[in-house]
């Protein structure tokens, strides 16, 4: 079946301008994960959804990151006025909710951001 | 979630077991022990997870010791696929959505 998609697959923005990041997850998962991966680093937690609410957003950075998930499947990352230190691959996971205690997230491909 | 340390990268050749270590002495009663692989350029993939009882599935065998401050991966027979960077996880058992909290991991190198 399907995966969890992402896109764009690249993106290159100049400083100062505002990207928004999509994220397609599994049909069906009603949680999904933003992280951040910086080179030869492990991904970074950003913010978690169940449903449409934000569950945890302990992880972004500063107040120019926002996600949303209106309608409790696709997500959109925003970012306003990009900075360099924002370049990253953004990474988009999904799970579906269940009772017990572990559940397995699906990752998707990533989007590369360069910002310049 | 308790911290995980690993070695910075190992390697094996194809065909043989590739044993990776992973520290978690800080673990709690309730958190388990995940790894996650990441192929290069993909996005990263479960491999298995454990409480406290050795565990396996069709992708490897998970080795927890009994005071359960450190575990090994096992890939029985390593092939040039299973060339990545492998993350052992400490997760909390507070919630089944909870966050994962990634370290550097350890690169595993397959050669022929």
């Amino acid at each position: 079946g399907a995966g969890v998609s992402q896109t764009p697959s690249n993106k290159v923005t100049e400083k100062g301008k505002y990207v928004e990041l999509r994220c397609d997850p599994i049909s069906g998962h009603t949680a999904l994960y933003w992280y951040r991966q910086s080179l030869g680093q492990g991904p970074e937690f950003l913010i978690y959804f169940q449903g449409t609410g934000a569950a945890d957003d302990s992880g972004l950075p500063n107040d120019r990151f926002f996600a949303v998930r209106p309608e409790g499947s696709v997500s959109t990352l925003k970012i306003q006025r990009t900075e360099r230190g924002d370049s990253a691959v953004y990474l988009c996971a999904s799970s579906p909710r269940t009772s017990g205690a572990h559940n397995e997230q699906f990752f998707g491909p990533g989007t590369r951001l360069t910002v310049l | 979630d308790a911290k995980t340390t690993q070695p910075t990268s190992m390697d094996c050749a194809e065909g043989r077991a590739a044993n990776l270590p992973c520290n978690h002495s800080t673990i709690s009663g309730n958190e388990y022990v995940y790894w996650y692989r990441q192929i290069h350029s993909q996005g990263p993939q479960y491999i298995i997870h454990g409480l406290k009882n050795n565990e396996t599935n069709e992708m490897a065998s998970l080795i927890i010791t009994e005071d359960r401050k450190s575990s090994t991966l096992i890939l029985p027979h390593a092939t040039l696929r299973d060339t990545a960077v492998y993350y052992c996880i400490v997760r909390g058992g507070s919630g089944a959505n909870s966050k994962l909290t990634f370290g550097k991991g350890i690169t595993l190198s397959v050669r022929p």
